[in-house]
């Protein structure tokens, strides 16, 4: 079974500043996609970025980027100009695609962002 | 706007109660989810479907079961609610891809009080 670990449960950064939240995983597919959500406290969880594991390019939206080292099973999330709004749960979420996505997103415990303003 | 529609935002039940949360989509995607998320836990899955009538157990099925008689429509069943079943409690879907994003969309929660 795969597994996502979240190592930091609480990160803060001062506001215009770059913080990184970690992520590694495990597992013995070659196929797969992972994935940064964003929860803030309205509940709805939204969707940051992902990463196709056969890309070797790093994915990029906006402020967000990550880091992608598929032979380490590493993939972290960098926010550059940290803003008020960044400030919320961020899970990090793998997708195996030999199902079709059909079973699921499997997730880490999340990382609580604080902004300082 | 696509959207997973959570019937209750909150809900409180006493123990032993039956509880049905219910959950719609309107993006015609086959794939439905049922999670739950607690503090230091994360998300975990509880049950799956992959079609109508379809159902598949997840990480923690334990004291729960699911139906599924639309498309549109999965429910999650507490048959006899107990206090360690207080959560919150999320929906989603998805289409059916491979080899390309499956759209995951979630709906806005139910939090779930068993007193």
């Amino acid at each position: 079974a795969q597994t996502v670990t979240q190592s930091q449960p609480e990160m803060s950064v001062q506001e215009a500043e770059t913080v990184t939240l970690s992520c590694t995983y495990d597992t013995s597919e070659s196929d797969y996609y992972l994935f940064w959500y964003k929860q803030p406290p309205s509940r709805q969880m939204i969707l940051v970025i992902r990463q196709e594991a056969y890309k070797q390019q790093n994915a990029t939206e906006n402020r967000f980027s990550v880091n992608f080292q598929k032979a380490a099973k590493s993939f972290s999330l960098k926010i550059s100009d940290s803003q008020l709004g960044d400030a919320a749960m961020y899970f990090c979420a793998y997708r195996s695609d030999s199902g079709g996505g059909a079973d699921g997103l499997t997730f880490g415990k999340g990382t609580h962002l604080i902004i300082q303003p | 706007d696509v959207k997973v529609t959570q019937s209750s935002r909150y809900l409180v039940k006493r123990t032993g109660e039956k509880v049905f949360l219910e959950c719609v989509q309107d993006m015609d995607h086959e794939n439905m989810f049922w999670y739950r998320q607690d503090p230091g836990l994360g998300l975990r899955l509880i049950y799956f479907s992959y079609d109508v009538k379809m159902k598949e157990k997840g990480d923690i099925p334990e004291g729960y079961s699911v139906s599924r008689e639309k498309k549109e429509r999965f429910s999650l069943i507490l048959e006899s609610a107990s206090t360690n079943q207080t959560s919150m409690y999320l929906c989603a879907s998805s289409y059916h891809s491979r080899g390309q994003e499956a759209g995951y969309t979630f709906g806005s929660g139910t939090r779930l009080t068993v007193v």
